[in-house]
Order: structure tokens, then C-alpha cells, then sequence
């Protein structure tokens, strides 16, 4: 079973920042927060991960609460082509099964013009 | 080279016919994913090969079969399967399995089966 909850949709007008929650109350403490998403029609991308501390690069920007209990991922001016769905997966830095990316049902984000 | 090469990019066959999917990687990558993805639903995990050794199998049918002949390649040979094997096919390399760093997908295979 996925291990996050995040809402099942969000909108999101061009050129303004999306903020996309997710919430992971059960992680454990060597489990990292990773952001996926997933472009109509495409493979899943790679965003962003955390383990602890906020993240920036050059797509996003994941703030993790202090808790660890819940995270955000931010895309600071979203464009048109930025519309997804967006994962937030929890997984551990393993060779084994808890190592896996499991997705969850995601976030779709639409942006609109 | 970042990218995961799926093909074909759709396909369509039988019940009794036997195909292959394939998946190729130039990154290095040691550890190589099946994924399926049924419509309007997130990527489940099939198979995982961790140096060209299957260390998992989500309680896939036997009418899919992986392999994986050397580290840039994976197959996934099907056979025998069912309309509802329909589907979104995604294949993922990571560096290895246990590693913090990142899968690259595929832009995945669209298996309609007849």
C-alpha cells in the first residue's frame, strides 16, 4: 500500500507557483520523500527528492515539515506544460523490497491559462 | 545519454500470440524495472533486476516472462495473455537498487491484446 496521501486534483493558473501537498505521517526515519511526474501519455520523470532538509534545483523546490509528517513541492511559476500527475513516494536507500518506488494515485495538475 | 529506449511503441496481438517487449539503457545503469500501467491508474511494479539477476517478482502470471540477456538490456516475452493484460507497458533503469538516486522511464509500450 502507498504510504503517502496526497489530494486528487489541483488547478493552477500560468505563471503562478503550485503548491502540491503530500502527506506521509507514517515514514520512517531513513525513508526519503521523492517527487515524480507523470506527462499524458509519457513515462514517469523524476523531479525531486528529501530526506530532512528543504531542496531546490532547477525544476522544483520540496519543503519537508519539520516532522517529517508532511512535504510540499512547489514549481514556483507554472507553465501549461507543467499539467501532470505528480507522485509523492516515500522509499528507503535499499537493496531490498522497502527500496521500491511504489506510486501511489497522485495529484493531477492542471494548469490553466 | 540519459534515456530509456521502449519498443515497440504500440502492439497489438492475440490470445495465443507470443511477443516481446524491449528495453534498452546506455547510462550504466545496473538495476532495470518492468512497470504496468492500466488506464487512469498508477504504475505497478512488476519485475526488478538488480545485475542482470531477478530479485523480484511481484506475483506477476507466468505469461509474462522477463529477461534480462546483459546489463543494457531487458525483455519482457509475453504469452497466452488476456484482454485485461492490456495496458501500458513501462520499463525504469537506475543506477541500482539500492541507491538514493533516481529511475528513468521509458516512454513505455501500449500492449492491446485482442
Amino acid at each position: 500500500d502507498a504510504k503517502t496521501t496526497q489530494p486528487p486534483s489541483m488547478d493552477c493558473a500560468e505563471g503562478r507557483a503550485a503548491n502540491l501537498p503530500c502527506n506521509h505521517s507514517t515514514i520512517s526515519g531513513n525513508e526519503y520523500v521523492y517527487w515524480y511526474r507523470q506527462i499524458h501519455s509519457q513515462g514517469p520523470q523524476y523531479i525531486i527528492h528529501g530526506l530532512k532538509n528543504n531542496e531546490t534545483n532547477e525544476m522544483a523546490s520540496l519543503i519537508i515539515t519539520e516532522d517529517r509528517k508532511s512535504s510540499t513541492l512547489i514549481l514556483p511559476h507554472a507553465t501549461l506544460r507543467d499539467t501532470a500527475v505528480y507522485y509523492c513516494i516515500v522509499r528507503v536507500r535499499s537493496g531490498g523490497s522497502q527500496g521500491n518506488l511504489i506510486f501511489g494515485k497522485g495529484t493531477k495538475l492542471s494548469v490553466k491559462p | 545519454d540519459t534515456e530509456v529506449t521502449q519498443t515497440p511503441k504500440h502492439l497489438v496481438m492475440g490470445m495465443t500470440n507470443k511477443k516481446s517487449l524491449k528495453c534498452e539503457q546506455h547510462m550504466g545503469h545496473r538495476a532495470m524495472y518492468w512497470y504496468k500501467q492500466k488506464a487512469k491508474k498508477p504504475p505497478e511494479l512488476m519485475f526488478v533486476y538488480s545485475y542482470e539477476k531477478l530479485s523480484i517478482n511481484e506475483s506477476v502470471p507466468s505469461r509474462f516472462s522477463p529477461e534480462c540477456p546483459n546489463s543494457s538490456l531487458l525483455n519482457l516475452h509475453l504469452h497466452a495473455l488476456q484482454p485485461e493484460d492490456s495496458a501500458l507497458y513501462l520499463c525504469a533503469s537506475s543506477q541500482d537498487r539500492g541507491g538514493v538516486g533516481e529511475l528513468f522511464f521509458g516512454e513505455g509500450s501500449r500492449l492491446t491484446v485482442l
